[in-house]
């Protein structure tokens, strides 16, 4: 999937174990985006960061931290894993205008035991 | 109530048929609106922008109505290969860019 990236694709791990989950996008965009999906409750923001050194809280940041390294990279933090955090998730960089459309990344899924 | 909220799915309809799914939306500052299809919880990709005049490609046509703050996509001649969830987003400009997503409708087509 062309333009954004996001690594690992699977991970399995262990309730209270810590990962970080990394994207990066190779279009030069200002804000990048990471997003939770879960069953019948479409996508959920957890956190965004509209700029290079800034973020901020979406609408499910608990149990999370970020950091925007550089224009390039967004990561996600799990510093204690739960189970509530199984989940398939998104990171995304929206279009420079209102006509192009939002690019996601393959997505990363996510099973905490 | 939800930001976004979609008609409750699935739907499930033969080939040929068309079929119609509804989204409203609460912000009335939401400036820009999509339809996204996603497969078998894979990234969802755009299938189109949907615009103030109301939009076609294809089979598939687009609606909006501000007033009413509502999108609508309508699919027709639907094939088995349109089976999948489409999601209704809605971007928040005056947010910085917030994109915000209901929580899908499900088809499935059937032979």
């Amino acid at each position: 999937n062309a333009g954004v990236t996001q690594t690992p694709k699977f991970q399995v791990l262990k309730t209270g174990q810590s990962m970080t989950l990394q994207c990066a996008q190779d279009m030069n965009h200002n804000s990048m985006y990471w997003y939770r999906q879960d069953p019948g409750m479409g996508l959920r923001l957890i956190y965004y960061s509209a700029s290079e050194g800034t973020t901020d809280k979406g609408e499910v940041p608990n149990g999370y931290n970020v950091s925007r390294l550089n224009k390039r990279e967004f990561s996600l933090r799990l510093e204690s894993a739960a189970p509530s955090q199984t989940s398939v998730y998104f990171c995304a960089t929206p279009g420079v205008n209102s006509n192009q459309p939002q690019h996601f990344g393959d997505g990363t899924r996510l099973s905490i035991l | 109530r939800k930001e976004v909220e979609q008609d409750p799915g699935p739907f499930n309809v033969p080939e040929g048929a068309t079929v119609a799914f509804n989204c409203t939306y609460s912000n009335s500052a939401s400036q820009s609106f999509f339809w996204y299809r996603q497969d078998c919880r894979k990234e969802p990709k755009l299938l189109m922008s949907v615009y103030s005049s109301g939009n076609e490609d294809g089979r598939f046509t687009a609606q909006l109505n501000r007033a009413s703050q509502y999108i609508s996509l309508l699919i027709r001649d639907s094939k088995l290969s349109d089976s999948a969830t489409y999601l209704c987003v809605v971007i928040l400009y005056n947010q910085g860019g917030k994109l915000i997503f209901g929580q899908g409708t499900e088809l499935s087509v059937k032979p």
